[in-house]
């Protein structure tokens, strides 16, 4: 079975400083997807970034960018020039299909807060 | 990005009485709906999957006749938490995902149940 871990319970940056959250997943397919989603104290989930596991470049979404090492079945995202509104729970996420039917695993999310 | 809508936003019941909360997604046909279960500070926990027109895939160790889940529409699905107890008390969240939007996760701004 897939497993999804993030070791970080807990992150904080500064204002307009980098960070960056760690993923390791565990799976024996080939072909996935995983996903960096935000949930803000509204708790609304909110899709951060994808990254195909056949694309072998680094997704980016403007600030939000990730490093993903099929290999070592490693999924970190960065956040550049961090800001205020970033202060959130992050969630990595994996996808797989079982039988047609797509099926979301998620780790036990990073807090991230932002100094000012 | 796609909308989904749930109701109701906060939900209290009493003790053994039954509550439905409907899913919503309001601008594509979402074939395959999640359900999931967050506890306050944690992961997202999926319930179940429900595909339009057939039975939902329950999780393990989720009780299928406590969770009903009814999938009848491409744009509805709703979960009935049936003899509710305190300890179902939580906050829910449903997502939709579908053809039209790559099979996309949407998620709903989700349900808080309480149970008196």
């Amino acid at each position: 079975a897939q497993t999804v871990t993030q070791s970080q319970p807990e992150m904080s940056v500064q204002e307009a400083e980098t960070v960056t959250l760690s993923c390791t997943y565990d799976t024996s397919e080939s072909d996935y997807y995983l996903f960096w989603y935000k949930q803000p104290p509204s708790r609304q989930m909110i899709l951060v970034i994808r990254q195909e596991a056949y694309k072998q470049q680094n997704a980016t979404e403007n600030r939000f960018s990730v490093n993903f090492q099929k290999a070592a079945k490693s999924f970190s995202l960065k956040i550049s020039d961090s800001q205020l509104g970033d202060a959130a729970m992050y969630f990595c996420a994996y996808r797989s299909e079982v039988s047609g039917t797509y099926k979301y695993i998620f780790g036990t999310g990073t807090r991230l807060k932002v100094l000012a | 990005g796609a909308v989904v809508s749930q109701h109701p936003s906060w939900v209290i019941c009493k003790s053994g009485t039954s509550v439905k909360i409907e899913c919503r997604s309001l601008d594509f046909q979402a074939t395959t709906m999640f359900w999931y279960r967050q506890f306050p500070k944690q992961s997202l926990m999926l319930m179940a999957t429900s595909n339009e027109g057939s039975k939902a895939t329950y999780e393990q160790g989720v009780e299928k006749d406590k969770f009903l889940i009814n999938h009848a529409s491409l744009t509805l699905s709703t979960l009935t938490v049936t003899s509710a107890h305190p300890e179902d008390s939580s906050f829910y969240i449903c997502s939709a995902s579908g053809f039209s939007r790559d099979y996309e996760q949407y998620f709903g701004p989700g349900t808080r149940l309480t149970v008196t």
